[in-house]
């Protein structure tokens, strides 16, 4: 049974620039979860989608963004990247029927320089 | 807000002692998870904690669950090299909300 995908792995961009992340959760996971995290801050959530609709949002600015499409995967986006962007991003799926277990991704691991 | 609080956040061991990381949060809550991550790697689910006096057991970890308390542990026996890690506690936000509100992460380092 293959496991939640992310790419890129990683991933190196210029301030001001923007980028997509995207997430393929496990098969018949329809909620899809992202984390940034980073040395200072720790794990931090930042959306979750169920159904193609964002249910929750964490305390980002409105630089970050996302959406999923109907075959459950995801994408974030960062727009005019800054230096504390630099982060791991998580992905995470979790079991249908309810919020039992969730299964994190690799990650992408983002620098911005 | 919800918060999340882990201790120690650093843990030096030797092999074959016995340890226990304390996982407490700040509001009504009976979802904790334990996940652990090893260096530029993912976060790997250990244990899922649902109800209040859950305990469960994998190798040499064993976690339980107070919901009363707000507290979780994590208890570490005869650690091995091999689990040295960083261990997170998690909790859900709860109301079907699906978000996870992490501790800090406790980083054990066992040493032979």
């Amino acid at each position: 049974k293959a496991g939640v995908t992310q790419t890129p792995r990683y991933l190196i961009k210029t301030r001001g620039q923007q980028v997509t992340l995207s997430c393929s959760p496990i098969s018949g996971h329809r909620s899809v979860s992202w984390y940034q995290q980073t040395p200072g801050q720790g794990l931090q959530f930042l959306f979750e989608y169920f159904s193609e609709t964002q249910r929750n949002k964490g305390n980002f600015p409105g630089r970050f963004s996302g959406r999923q499409f109907s075959n459950s995967r995801s994408e974030m986006n960062v727009s005019t990247l800054e230096l504390g962007d630099s982060a791991l991003y998580l992905c995470a799926s979790t079991t249908p029927g309810g919020f039992t277990e969730a299964f994190f991704g690799q990650g992408t691991r983002l620098t911005v320089v | 807000e919800l918060k999340v609080e882990q201790n120690p956040l650093f843990l030096s061991m030797q092999e074959g002692k016995n340890y226990t990381i304390y996982c407490n949060y700040s509001t009504t809550s009976d979802r904790l998870y334990w996940y652990r991550q090893d260096p530029g790697k993912s976060l790997e689910s250990l244990f899922v904690l649902l109800s209040n006096g859950a305990v469960k057991q994998e190798g040499r970890l064993m976690a339980s669950l107070d919901t009363k308390a707000r507290l979780s542990t994590l208890h570490i026996t005869a650690a091995v090299h091999d689990l040295s890690a960083t261990y997170f506690c998690a909790v859900d936000s709860g109301a079907g909300s699906y978000q996870l509100t992490f501790g800090k992460g406790t980083k054990l380092s066992v040493i032979p």
